[in-house]
């Protein structure tokens, strides 16, 4: 158990519609990454918040839009959902803002995200 | 962040030692190789990770070469639970995110 929470694990929806996702940091954890997984493009980096800042933006499409809590969870927010939305949702957590020198991102399990 | 090359696929017999392969022969004096592994469809899992001297843990060894253009991730003893995809990633320290290839597909052989 990483100690990263993420619900739902499964979401299934129409196209068109609006869904949020949310992840719980490890306790202590000030960072919040959240990732794409689909078939035909592997983990992708989405967006990174550090203690309700974001600090980091990767591929994240403008449909898509993130937000970090005072209480440090995180919600992705997915609207206009297409198909090809259709993915794993990954959130890491991690206590400081970088990613590298020694600092470890910790995932959860994934809400697994299907749209009909 | 350097690119790293890893074999696509490796087999391993249960209870032999599984030695992963990176090539990063780009990589600058400041940046650190991670190794995560992801079980089928699980959130990826964190390994070890290193900057110049080999780093051993409860999972795994990681062995940098001298010129650390290339690593080495060694399970001592793979079991079937060892079965997944295996990252390399090499990232500076000030890096904002982690930047996922292909990895190895291990598999574990009983």
């Amino acid at each position: 158990d990483s100690g990263v929470t993420q619900t739902p694990k499964h979401l299934i929806t129409a196209t068109g519609q609006r869904v949020t996702l949310r992840c719980s940091p490890r306790s202590g954890d000030l960072s919040v990454y959240w990732y794409q997984q689909s078939l035909d493009q592997g983990l992708q980096f989405l967006i990174q918040y550090y203690n309700g800042e974001e600090r980091a933006k990767g591929n994240i499409l403008e449909r898509f839009s993130a937000q970090q809590f005072p209480d440090l969870h995180s919600e992705l927010n997915l609207s206009s959902l297409e198909l090809g939305d259709s993915a794993l949702y990954f959130c890491a957590s991690s206590a400081y803002a970088y990613s590298g020198g020694g600092n470890i991102q910790y995932f959860g399990a994934g809400t697994r995200l299907s749209v009909l | 962040d350097a690119k790293t090359t890893q074999p696509p696929s490796m087999d391993c017999a249960e209870g032999r030692a599984a030695n992963l392969p990176c090539n990063h022969s780009t990589i600058s004096g400041n940046e650190y190789v991670y190794w995560y592994r992801q079980i089928h469809s699980q959130g990826p899992q964190y390994i070890i990770h290193g900057l110049k001297n080999n780093e051993t843990n409860e999972m795994a060894s990681l062995i940098i070469t001298e010129d650390r253009k290339s690593s080495t991730l060694i399970l001592p003893h793979a079991t079937l639970r060892d079965t997944a995809v295996y990252y390399c990633i090499v990232i500076t320290g000030s890096a904002r995110q982690l930047t996922f290839g292909s990895g190895t597909q291990l598999t574990v052989l009983p």
